[in-house]
């Protein structure tokens, strides 16, 4: 059974830019989560999608937003890229939400 | 504000011996908590879960246990071996519904042989 898989796995931008990061969940899974990590704020919680709605939401900026697809596959996008965006961005996918949840391998972004 | 808090940055423990990590938590709202490990340029893996209402669970070598009154939580994994050297994240969710998991900092476990 293939993992939560997630594209590219690594990104350089420049500042003011946008990038769409994607995840593709474990088949048959409806929760789509995404959490930034960062050497000082560790994992932080972005938002979760479950059968393409917005079922959660963190504490970032409006610059942060997200999709579901019917297929459950997600994207993320950043606008107006910022020097402090730098991070590993993680997804992760769950049946129903609060039950455990897998992670895929991350994307790394870089701004510059 | 910290509301996860792994107070202990990293912990180094013989193979074969027990390791405990530790976790303790400030929102008394949370109902629901989970263990993940980490290697290096990998994704979190989950390990092992606990509701509130119990103060025990066992998966194998592991078994978390929950203090509610004292608003903490431990990780025991024995016999320890060194494929276990990696980062353990705590989490703790407050929702009866939903992934909105609060992790705490991490604790780097180093295993040795």
């Amino acid at each position: 059974k293939a993992g939560v898989t997630q594209t590219p796995r690594y990104l350089i931008k420049t500042r003011g830019q946008q990038v769409t990061l994607s995840c593709s969940p474990i088949s048959g899974h409806r929760s789509v989560s995404w959490y930034q990590q960062t050497p000082g704020q560790g994992l932080q919680f972005l938002f979760e999608y479950f059968s393409e709605t917005q079922r959660n939401k963190g504490n970032f900026p409006g610059r942060f937003s997200g999709r579901q697809f019917s297929n459950s596959r997600s994207e993320m996008n950043v606008s107006t890229l910022e020097l402090g965006d730098s991070a590993l961005y993680l997804c992760a996918s769950s049946w129903t939400g609060q039950a455990e949840a897998f992670f895929g391998q991350g994307t790394r972004l870089t701004v510059v | 504000d910290q509301q996860v808090k792994q107070n202990s940055p990293s912990l180094s423990v013989q193979e074969g011996r027990i390791s405990i990590l530790n976790c303790d938590y400030t929102n008394s709202m949370f109902d629901y908590f989970l263990w993940y490990k980490k290697y290096p340029a990998e994704g979190p893996t989950f390990l092992i879960s606990i509701s509130s209402i119990k103060d025990k669970n066992e998966d194998g070598r592991f078994t978390v246990f929950l203090n509610k009154s004292a608003k903490h939580l431990s990780l025991h994994i024995v016999p320890s071996q060194p494929g276990d050297s990696a980062v353990y994240f705590c989490a703790a969710s407050m929702d009866n519904y939903g992934q909105n998991f609060v992790f705490g900092p991490g604790t780097r476990l180093s295993v040795l042989p």
